[in-house]
């Protein structure tokens, strides 16, 4: 599979406060997605990366908040706006990667671990 | 250590025997679902993955099984190891809506030696 990393692995910020998280791809991919994992429960879809275009949110998530940037297929960034200590999360990206050329999967990065103070 | 599944249900398994890990899904139109393992620290790797058109698929100590008729997806772990402490979502991709998958809630394994 596709080898994803984020930046940072974790931070610890301020309440009001900005913080923009990277995702790098080892190879070209069409679809890059950003979630939200919140302390103690699964993942939830924030939006859809789209290469050259704007992002594509899911309900709940707007782009005032979660500006989402992909100015190319390998990479992808995810700004946290205005942090309250609610957006305390873990943030994951994956990508659509298809392995012995079947079926498309996701696969995920590392994840950037958020403590919001 | 971070709270990945500190409020999830929980299979005590011990060492050796075989888990099984139950999810059932919410829409009846998806048709691909992929079972990922989630340690501690680390984001969900990919474990096996089903379509919709089979109702059994084997990987290594694997097993996912399919019944659409109820909406219910399991994974079976032979011979569970240590290393198998985890949490453990299903996800579904729900057809019409593309790309996108939605998760299951979760269960966490935890192996006694």
């Amino acid at each position: 599979s596709a080898v994803i990393s984020q930046k940072p692995s974790r931070d610890i910020c301020q309440r009001g406060t900005s913080l923009t998280i990277q995702c790098q791809v080892d190879s070209q991919v069409t679809m890059m997605f950003w979630y939200r994992q919140q302390p103690g429960q699964s993942l939830t879809l924030i939006a859809t990366a789209n290469q050259g275009s704007e992002a594509t949110y899911e309900s709940g998530f707007v782009i005032d908040k979660f500006p989402i940037s992909r100015p190319n297929l390998t990479f992808s960034t995810l700004t946290v706006s205005n942090m309250s200590p609610e957006d305390s999360s873990i943030y994951l990206c994956s990508v659509e990667w298809a392995t012995g050329g079947t079926q498309e999967t996701q696969y995920f990065g590392p994840g950037t671990r958020l403590l919001v103070l | 250590g971070e709270s990945v599944g500190l409020h999830l249900p929980t299979l005590s398994v011990q060492e050796g025997d075989n888990s099984i890990i139950n999810c059932a899904y919410s829409n009846s139109a998806s048709d691909y679902f992929i079972w990922y393992k989630q340690e501690s620290g680390k984001g969900p790797q990919f474990i096996i993955d089903i379509r919709s058109n089979m109702d059994k698929r084997q990987g290594q100590r694997v097993t996912v099984l399919l019944n659409k008729t109820v909406k219910h997806l399991s994974l079976q772990i032979a011979a569970t190891q240590p290393g198998d402490s985890a949490v453990y979502f299903c996800a579904e991709n729900m057809g019409a809506a593309g790309n996108k998958l939605t998760f299951g809630g979760g269960t966490r394994v935890l192996v006694k030696p």
